[in-house]
């Protein structure tokens, strides 16, 4: 009954190569995100997706690319990876309606931490 | 830019001590967020606050929002060691199809026996 699942959970590559990594939700919702956090345990958005379409992008280099097949998944491509990009990436969705409801909370996957040598 | 302060950044207590962690912001909040994270997993809502001045009572914590919507408390009386954890603030701005919350930089609270 897992919510927000993410794979792999461990991702250990050389810099240079490029990654992916996938996100699904259970929860019916309409909106994913994804999440950067660093070593410091800084949580910072890079993006989200509303039935896949693409509605946030913070300023993330161009070598990351997610794609939103349909609106339970979210995935997370990157290429040419360097050594900053190691980190815990997180996914999360949430549902945006009704519209008028503030605060609606964000459920988050266990995050896949990436790893570049 | 961080826009979210969270104060203080570490703290160890002893058991039973009671103590309040901050978030200020000079930005407006549609509504605020207090996330707990445990070690190997993402971060879990612990309650929302979305009116200016709304107080929100959870067990031993009490979460406050401020009246201009910048700014918010967390308190936790006679903290229990089951209390550690990483506690993250995040004001969320609202956008047609989602939310975008920006957290702060977390409290790694440790409460000893």
């Amino acid at each position: 009954d897992t919510a927000v699942s993410q794979t792999p959970k461990y991702l250990v590559t050389q810099m240079g190569n490029d990654k992916s990594i996938k996100c699904e939700q259970n929860l019916g919702h309409d909106t994913m995100y994804w999440y950067k956090q660093d070593s410091k345990k800084f949580l910072k958005i890079m993006f989200s997706y509303n039935n896949k379409e693409l509605i946030i992008n913070e300023t993330v280099p161009n070598r990351f690319s997610p794609k939103s097949p349909d609106k339970a998944h979210l995935n997370l491509h990157i290429n040419s990876l360097e050594l900053g990009d190691s980190a815990v990436y997180f996914c999360a969705s949430s549902e945006t309606r009704p519209v008028r409801v503030r605060g609606k909370e964000q459920y988050f996957g266990p995050g896949t931490r990436l790893t570049v040598t | 830019t961080q826009l979210l302060e969270q104060s203080p950044q570490f703290l160890s207590i002893q058991e039973g001590e009671n103590l309040t962690v901050y978030c200020n912001s000079s930005s407006v909040f549609s509504s605020l967020q207090w996330y707990r994270q445990e070690p190997g997993e993402g971060p879990v809502l612990l309650v929302t606050v979305v009116t200016g001045g709304e107080v929100k009572k959870l067990k031993r914590l009490t979460f406050q929002f401020g009246d201009a919507r910048k700014d918010s408390s967390l308190h936790i009386t006679a903290a229990q060691p089951g209390d550690t954890g990483l506690y993250l603030c995040a004001g969320a701005y609202r956008f047609t199809g989602a939310q975008k919350l920006v957290f702060g930089q977390g409290t790694r609270l440790t409460i000893n026996p």
